[in-house]
């Protein structure tokens, strides 16, 4: 059964406190792995898509990193306005039965204080 | 363009109503989802659709049936609404399947009692 877990659970930082945030997963044949960001109260917003170990990608403060077993999304020098809900998800590997299924790691909680 | 437009936004209903939740989509993607999200348990996939006429089971689909008649359309109907069912649900589209971006509505949060 594929799996997507994410660690930690909730993370709070001060304003410029470098962290990162992991996301596990274990899914055969894997055709990518998507960062999401969650505002309270609106849907998840795309951020990332990996599709190979070792490719990294930024957006701002953000870098999203891959490999083999895991990905990490780095938050350089956060800003209260990073705070949200970032997700990370896997598509179901081909011929598979969970095929056309994106699987989603529970969240991690990021807070930012100024 | 408006993306994916959900309504209600917000809806209470009693144990054993029904009800349908719309969703929309001005993008022309044929790929159509429904997902649940309850506190810290991420997102879970109730049915998805790869095209009109075509839909599918996701991980949890019990209590839920859904229908794809065009393109732009994939309402989730409840039937016999059930505490369990309180959650907050998203409806998301791609434009060529599971392994690319995923656009979601703003979801409808749902209490039953």
């Amino acid at each position: 059964e594929d799996q997507v877990t994410q660690s930690p659970e909730a993370l709070r930082l001060q304003e410029g406190e470098s962290s990162s945030l992991n996301c596990s997963y274990t899914v055969s044949g894997l055709r990518g792995l998507f960062w999401y960001r969650q505002d309270p109260g609106k849907g998840p917003e795309f951020l990332f898509t990996l599709y190979s170990a070792g490719e990294e990608k930024e957006k701002e403060r953000l870098k999203a990193t891959l490999t083999k077993k895991e990905s990490f999304l780095h938050i350089t020098a956060p800003k209260p306005e990073d705070s949200a809900t970032y997700l990370c998800a896997v598509p179901g590997p081909a011929g598979g039965t969970s095929y056309g299924k994106l699987t989603f790691g529970q969240g991690t909680i990021l807070t930012v204080h100024p | 363009n408006a993306g994916v437009t959900q309504t209600p936004k917000f809806r209470i209903l009693k144990i054993g109503q029904s009800m349908t939740l719309q969703c929309a989509q001005d993008m022309n993607h044929n790929y159509m989802y429904w997902y649940r999200q309850d506190p810290g348990m991420g997102l879970k996939l109730i049915y998805y659709s790869v095209g009109a006429g075509i839909t599918d089971k996701g991980e949890v689909p019990n209590g839920y049936n859904v229908s794809r008649s065009t393109t732009e359309d994939f309402p989730l109907r409840l039937e016999l609404a059930a505490p369990s069912q309180t959650s907050v649900y998203f409806c998301a589209s791609t434009d060529r399947g599971d392994d690319t971006e995923a656009f979601f509505g703003q979801g409808t949060r749902l209490t039953v009692v």
